[in-house]
């Protein structure tokens, strides 16, 4: 099963806005399912389970902080972090859901604050 | 606050069946709001989703995954609040952390892994 494609890393400095990708096809990435676009977001630091961070492409669970944010464009989604902070490096995976490629994860990007 | 807590040996010899548990706490799963999956980590890698099961003890398996066809058993108990992952003749590519987690059934959620277990580290070695 090919896992979607995001970039190995990614870095800034605080304050900073980064943006991660997240491509795959558009039985992925680029379906839906009855018009919903099922692409999720989590953070996970060293030795600890994920957290989600955006589920639906856009939305933010409670509790999540308002600078993440997500979007997508064709098959290709993205994940920006802006106001860079420390606690903001971890790994990172995207995830979508379709009918034909139920529950696949991104390759992981880890996130480097400089 | 709903926790999620797996539970299984660490290590499992060659040729043998893992066997998992997670233990749902702060939710119910006979609810029917959520799907209960399974998640696991190669060391150094990333995230492959082995399957989800349902309350009413309906499951789906990845279908993407030839490693794990025909080796997987879900299992749900609501009286304990509890669902098991079970994968037969393990290999050393079985090695992983395990996490079990929570999906929501609304169309808004679906696809979304809101809560998660730990992780439990499994071992296959002899």
């Amino acid at each position: 099963q090919s896992a979607l494609t995001q970039p190995a890393s990614v870095s800034g400095s605080p304050g900073q806005s980064i943006t991660i990708s997240c491509t795959g096809s558009t039985s992925d990435v680029g379906g839906d399912i009855g018009g919903y676009t099922y692409v999720s977001w989590y953070q996970q630091y060293p030795g600890k389970a994920p957290k989600l961070m955006i589920y639906g492409v856009s939305n933010r669970p409670s509790g999540v902080s308002n600078r993440f944010s997500g979007s997508k464009s064709g098959i290709t989604a993205s994940l920006t972090i802006s106001g860079l902070q420390a606690e903001d490096e971890a790994d990172y995976y995207c995830s979508s859901y379709t009918t034909n490629r139920p529950y696949v994860f991104g390759t992981g990007t880890k996130v480097t604050v400089l | 606050q709903v926790q999620l807590q797996e539970s299984g040996p660490g290590l499992v010899k060659p040729s043998q069946t893992l066997s998992l548990t997670c233990t749902v706490s702060g939710d119910s799963i006979s609810s029917g709001n959520h799907y209960w999956s399974w998640i696991r980590q190669h060391p150094g890698k990333g995230l492959e989703w082995i399957g989800y099961i349902y309350y009413t003890g309906s499951v789906f398996y990845n279908p993407s995954n030839p490693s794990l066809k025909g080796r997987l058993t879900m299992s749900v108990d609501t009286s304990k609040n509890q669902f098991s992952l079970k994968v037969s003749s393990v290999t050393a590519a079985d090695t992983a952390v395990y996490y079990c987690a929570r999906e929501g059934t609304m169309v808004t959620t679906r696809g979304a892994f809101d809560m998660w277990g730990q992780g439990t580290t499994v071992t296959v070695s002899s």
